[in-house]
């Protein structure tokens, strides 16, 4: 089964721009999880997921920050002006519904982000 | 409030050695689960084991070993006869369990970073 699966794996871009980060969950899963790591801050979670509502969005830096869940396999985490501290790995994660099994998360690749 | 220290910022061993790490962890659910995940240097985020608060039997998996005591709010990794390919950062981390309703998140300790050596 494939797990989950963001693009871009990387992307540079310019201060001001705008830049959208994608994340495809496992089958079958129902949780979706937006972290972002840095050295200075460690792994961070930005938002949080179940059945497409937000439960947990304490973690969203500022306005400039949103993330969407369009259906039940998909979401977006987009950076609108992007500035260079937002610089870092952005990864999704996913859990699967029910059970204990719904408290495991399950991590995408990552997406290493630049901001010049 | 929910915390999870792990004290050991890096660990370097030789190859073949056992090494442990401590994972301490502060909660007042009566509930919870606990974790480890291993993040090599290609820099994903694997998955390796979930504890619940109402099991205390250690676990082993192959080289590796997990000993929960909840008498001292920890729960220590133990990779025997180590290898290079176990260098990464490991986190421990803690979620709520049945008290927590809907909430999954995780509670994370800042990483153990392991660099075994040949």
């Amino acid at each position: 089964d494939a797990g989950v699966i963001q693009s871009p794996r990387h992307e540079v871009t310019e201060m001001g721009q705008e830049v959208t980060l994608r994340c495809k969950l496992i089958s079958g899963h129902n949780s979706l999880f937006w972290y972002r790591q840095t050295m200075m801050r460690g792994l961070e979670l930005l938002i949080y997921f179940n059945n497409n509502v937000p439960i947990d969005d304490s973690g969203m830096p500022e306005d400039r920050f949103s993330a969407k869940m369009p259906n039940a396999s998909f979401s977006t985490l987009k950076i609108q002006p992007s500035e260079p501290r937002d610089s870092a790995v952005y990864f999704c994660a996913s859990s699967p519904s029910g059970g204990v099994s719904s408290y495991e998360q399950y991590f995408g690749p990552g997406t290493r982000l630049t901001v010049t | 409030a929910q915390k999870v220290t792990q004290a050991q910022t890096e660990i370097s061993v030789v190859e073949k050695e056992d090494v442990t790490l401590d994972c301490v962890y502060e909660t007042r659910d009566t509930t919870y689960y606990l974790f480890w995940y291993k993040q090599p240097p290609s820099g994903e985020l694997v998955f390796l084991i979930r504890r619940n608060s109402f099991d205390e039997q250690n676990e082993i998996s192959g080289r590796y070993s997990w000993n929960f005591q909840k008498s001292t709010s920890s729960f220590n990794f133990t990779i025997t006869a180590s290898q290079v390919v176990d260098s990464a950062v490991y986190f421990c981390a803690l979620t709520r369990g049945l008290n927590a309703g809907n909430n999954r998140k995780l509670i994370w300790g800042l990483g153990t970073s392991l660099a075994v050596n040949p």
